[in-house]
């Protein structure tokens, strides 16, 4: 079955330091790959998008994340973090069963020291 | 332009209670899901409708029911609320056909059924 594995449940980083969050997939083909942010109390937000290409792809917010087909990963990073970047991230994949549905990883909760 | 609206935000329900979720999108998709959100199991889809006039299962669609009144608008119902339905439910919608295309997500409602 397709799965979205994000290992980390919690991270802290420290604001200006640099930031990974990882994901990895599960799906025979080249799949949709999407990163969502949500803020506490909010809906989600895309922050970027994989279909096919540059292998590296750009997001809002300063965000960019790397596709690598050998290692079923799509892991997001930013090169300095904010205190505004702290929420909880999503990575999902796009099928198209269930009416294209996106299935999501548990989700990495971020968190910045000042 | 609001995107993708739900009402109500917050409630709280008694064991055995139905109550019945609004989602609304002005965005003239055709596609609308929902969804529901518990700590560290991401987000597993309930129902989804395809296209205006058809509805779906999702991954978890069991104690739930729902209705596509028109193109706008996705109802969920809970018929007889248990506690296991206590959660944060999001609905998304997409505008057509393709598991590429990004899915837009409302703010969400928080449901506690005690």
């Amino acid at each position: 079955a397709q799965s979205v594995t994000q290992p980390d449940i919690h991270i802290t980083v420290s604001e200006g330091a640099s930031l990974e969050l990882r994901c990895n997939y599960s799906y025979g083909a080249t799949p949709y790959l999407f990163w969502y942010v949500q803020s506490p109390g909010q809906g989600l937000q895309l922050l970027l998008k994989y279909f096919s290409g540059d292998t590296l792809v750009q997001g809002i917010k300063g965000f960019e994340a790397e596709f690598k087909r050998s290692q079923s990963s799509f892991n997001l990073r930013k090169p300095s973090v904010h205190w505004s970047d702290a929420a909880e991230y999503f990575c999902a994949v796009g099928l198209m069963e269930y009416g294209n549905k996106l299935v999501f990883g548990a989700g990495t909760i971020l968190r910045v020291k000042s | 332009n609001a995107g993708v609206t739900q009402t109500p935000k917050f409630q709280v329900l008694k064991t055995g209670q139905s109550m019945t979720l609004q989602c609304a999108q002005d965005m003239n998709h055709n596609s609308m899901y929902w969804y529901r959100q518990d700590p560290g199991m991401g987000l597993r889809l309930i129902y989804y409708s395809a296209s205006e006039g058809t509805t779906d299962k999702g991954e978890v669609p069991n104690g739930y029911n729902v209705s596509r009144l028109n193109k706008r608008e996705f109802s969920l119902r809970l018929e007889s609320a248990a506690p296991s339905q206590t959660s944060v439910y999001f609905c998304a919608s997409k505008p057509t056909s393709g598991a590429g295309n990004e899915q837009f997500f409302g703010p969400g409602t928080r449901l506690t059924v005690l």
